[in-house]
């Protein structure tokens, strides 16, 4: 079964940091790039970060460029979001999701995870 | 790169068309044929519905096509039934190596 499975959200203060996970499983992982989307509370879809399959192409929103880093690890089938700096705005479900390519400019996200909940609050 | 700008709110009643809207600009959606469209319920992980502006995924439903004109795309929903309410987003590859941005979203409502 095609699964994404994503971990490491919670409750954390203002300015501290979080990584998130994404474990990857029933594919090929290595053949795709993948991406972050996350939603506010009540709110729309908003794309966060994406790295294409071997992480030669790397890319941010604006909203989180300079304080959060996307990686991965294709030994270990899995995605990560290194977020630091946090702010209040940056509250929301955390997705990862597969891209329908290898290089992630396409923007076809064909398989997501549950979403791992990022709150960021004092 | 500003969010792409879809109305709000449509709907329809069951066995009707609706026809949803997504604008952006030439740096995004006039610029390239990588638009895609995205059902969620509440609750619920989103579902890819189209790519590329019109290629359908296995298992979506050929009620549901894509277009595109200039810096607008669209999604028909034909013939609604009641399982299609829900949330609709659509996402534009906007350059720069790895960039997409989404939609403002469509609550599609079953009359």
């Amino acid at each position: 079964e095609v699964q994404l499975v994503e971990s490491g959200g919670g409750l954390v203060q203002p300015g501290r940091s979080l990584r998130l996970s994404c474990a990857a499983s029933g594919f090929t992982f290595d053949d795709y790039a993948m991406h972050w989307v996350r939603q506010a509370p009540g709110k729309g879809l908003e794309w966060v970060s994406g790295i294409s399959w071997n992480s030669g192409s790397i890319g941010y929103a604006d909203s989180v460029k300079g304080r959060f880093t996307i990686s991965r690890d294709n030994a270990k089938n899995s995605l990560y979001l290194q977020m630091n700096s946090l702010r209040a705005e940056d509250t929301a479900l955390y997705y990862c999701a597969k891209d329908t390519g290898g290089w992630g400019g396409g923007g076809a996200f064909d398989i997501w995870g549950q979403g791992t909940m990022v709150t960021v609050s004092s | 790169q500003s969010a792409l700008t879809q109305p709000p709110s449509a709907s329809g009643s069951p066995g009707q068309s609706v026809t949803i809207s997504c604008t952006g600009t030439s740096s995004d959606v006039g610029g390239y044929n990588y638009v895609s469209w995205y059902q969620q319920h509440p609750g619920k992980a989103p579902k890819l519905m189209i790519y590329e502006v019109s290629k359908r995924p296995s298992g979506v439903p050929d009620r549901f096509s894509g277009s595109k004109s200039g810096n607008t795309a669209s999604l028909t929903v034909s013939g609604l039934q009641a399982e299609d309410e829900a949330d609709y987003y659509c996402s534009s590859y906007a350059g720069s190596n790895i960039y997409v941005v989404f939609g403002g979203g469509t609550k599609l409502t079953v009359l």
